[in-house]
């Protein structure tokens, strides 16, 4: 079975200071990480992914995620936080294992709020 | 190009009475999900129809809810009696292949049930 811990439900950060919500994952099985973001009244969109290759990863917006096997996270960071960077943020995982394909495994969610 | 839509965008209804909930996914997308996030909790999946056929309903929470997908279009989610418990935000998704492993999944902005 997959799950994903989001280490903190809310974080807030002062307009240009560094941004970093936290995501651990298990998994028995080679993962998919994913990062969501859901803006006020609109839907889910992603913003990364992980599936193979390079650990590190860039997404929309400026933000990054890495992928450390040996931590068991993946963790989303934005060197200067914006305004417009105020929402709520998911992480996911995925497997390749067909059987499981059809569904994402999400964490809590991390409503991310940025002050002036 | 229209995004992922879900009508309505909030439902109140009694203990006991019957709600139906629609989606109507990206034109082409033949996968189509149901998630549900109950109480600020994390979002959980219901299931998911590849056109008209349910390929994994292991997520259903019991048999008082019902989706179906006639003609491989759009979707609804029925929840006949609703409980207390049933209470929640629930995302449609949509997309080409499997989503859930290329992390490319479009979703609606919900459809909030409140049961009294």
């Amino acid at each position: 079975a997959q799950s994903v811990t989001q280490l903190g439900s809310h974080v807030s950060v002062s307009e240009g200071a560094l941004v970093l919500l936290r995501c651990n994952y298990s998994s028995s099985v080679p993962p998919y990480l994913f990062w969501y973001v859901q803006y006020p009244n609109q839907g889910l969109q992603l913003l990364l992914k992980y599936t193979t290759g390079a650990t590190l990863v860039k997404g929309i917006n400026g933000f990054e995620a890495e992928f450390k096997k040996s931590e068991t996270s993946f963790h989303l960071t934005k060197p200067s936080a914006h305004m417009s960077d105020a929402a709520e943020y998911f992480c996911a995982v995925s497997s390749k294992k067909e059987t499981s394909g059809s569904r994402l495994t999400f964490g809590e969610g991390t409503q991310l709020t940025v002050n002036p | 190009e229209a995004g992922v839509t879900q009508f309505p965008s909030h439902s109140v209804i009694e203990k006991g009475q019957t709600v139906t909930l629609r989606c109507d996914p990206i034109s082409g997308h033949d996968n189509l999900y149901w998630y549900r996030r109950v109480m600020g909790k994390e979002i959980k999946f219901l299931l998911h129809f590849v056109k008209e056929s349910k390929q994994d309903e292991s997520g259903m929470p019991n048999n008082r809810f019902l989706a179906e997908r006639t003609g491989g279009t759009y979707s609804t989610l029925k929840v006949q009696p609703a409980e207390l418990e049933d209470s929640g935000v629930y995302f449609c998704a949509s997309s080409q292949r499997f989503g859930a492993i290329t992390g490319e999944l479009f979703f609606g902005e919900g459809s909030r049930l409140t049961v009294l």
